[in-house]
């Protein structure tokens, strides 16, 4: 199993960013997947999920309304759409297989948003 | 919502056990048997430990145990090794239908 990400780096306030993640190793289209983030020095949150047909996606109260998560079984892909950017999103950004359970974890994009 | 409640930092010698509290409401951790563990190294991507309250994945050691009463999940590590130490999240499915991650836990093995 692999999640590999792409996408982050430096984005000014109010910009927009799209964060990819590539699975392999596994039938992509069988698994939630869940975006979760690690702000410098601080803990874990929840960012979002989508479920394997997309058909059921939720987001944290925090970025509800400004980013996106979609996929692309097709393509083995997920994405989240960040716009909106503030500097309290500045994290380190993971994928994860599951929804609930989050059993592999993609290597993570540093978001920084700063002008 | 806020991060479920943890300790910020607990220690223990190798060989002992040590306990890592994880305290929510009815509506989180009291409300679903669905709290997870994740141990992170410094510079790493999160690892799962503990699934479900109380299961272990393939390939976690048994030395590593789940467990949950009310509101409050519990992580116990016996024979604690240097290897163990680094920080340790519970998470917990909501009502609301999201997930909500603890503030950590330091764990130091002396």
């Amino acid at each position: 199993v692999q999640l590999v990400q792409s996408g982050g780096g430096l984005v000014q306030p109010g910009g927009s960013l799209r964060l990819s993640c590539v699975a392999s190793g596994f039938t992509f289209s069988d698994y939630w997947m869940t975006w979760v983030r690690q702000a410098p020095g601080k803990g874990l949150e929840w960012v979002s999920y989508i479920s394997n047909s997309s058909g059921y996606t939720n987001y944290a109260d925090s970025v509800k309304g400004r980013f996106t998560v979609s996929r692309d079984n097709a393509k083995n892909s997920v994405y989240l759409q960040m716009n909106s950017l503030r500097a309290e999103d500045t994290a380190v950004y993971y994928c994860a297989r599951g929804g609930r359970v989050s059993g592999y974890w993609g290597q993570g994009n540093l978001v920084t948003v700063s002008s | 919502q806020s991060a479920l409640t943890q300790p910020a930092s607990v220690s223990g010698s190798p060989g002992q056990s040590i306990t890592i509290s994880c305290t929510g409401t009815s509506s989180d951790v009291g409300g679903y048997d669905y709290v997870s563990w994740y141990q992170q190294h410094p510079g790493e991507a999160p690892k799962l430990m503990i699934y479900d309250v109380s299961n272990r994945p393939s390939g976690v050691s048994d030395r590593f145990s789940g467990s949950k009463s009310g509101n409050t999940a519990s992580l116990t590590i016996s024979g604690l090794q240097a290897e163990d130490e680094g920080d340790y999240y519970c998470s917990s499915f909501t009502s609301r239908f999201t997930l909500l991650f603890g503030g950590g836990t330091k764990l130091t093995v002396v």
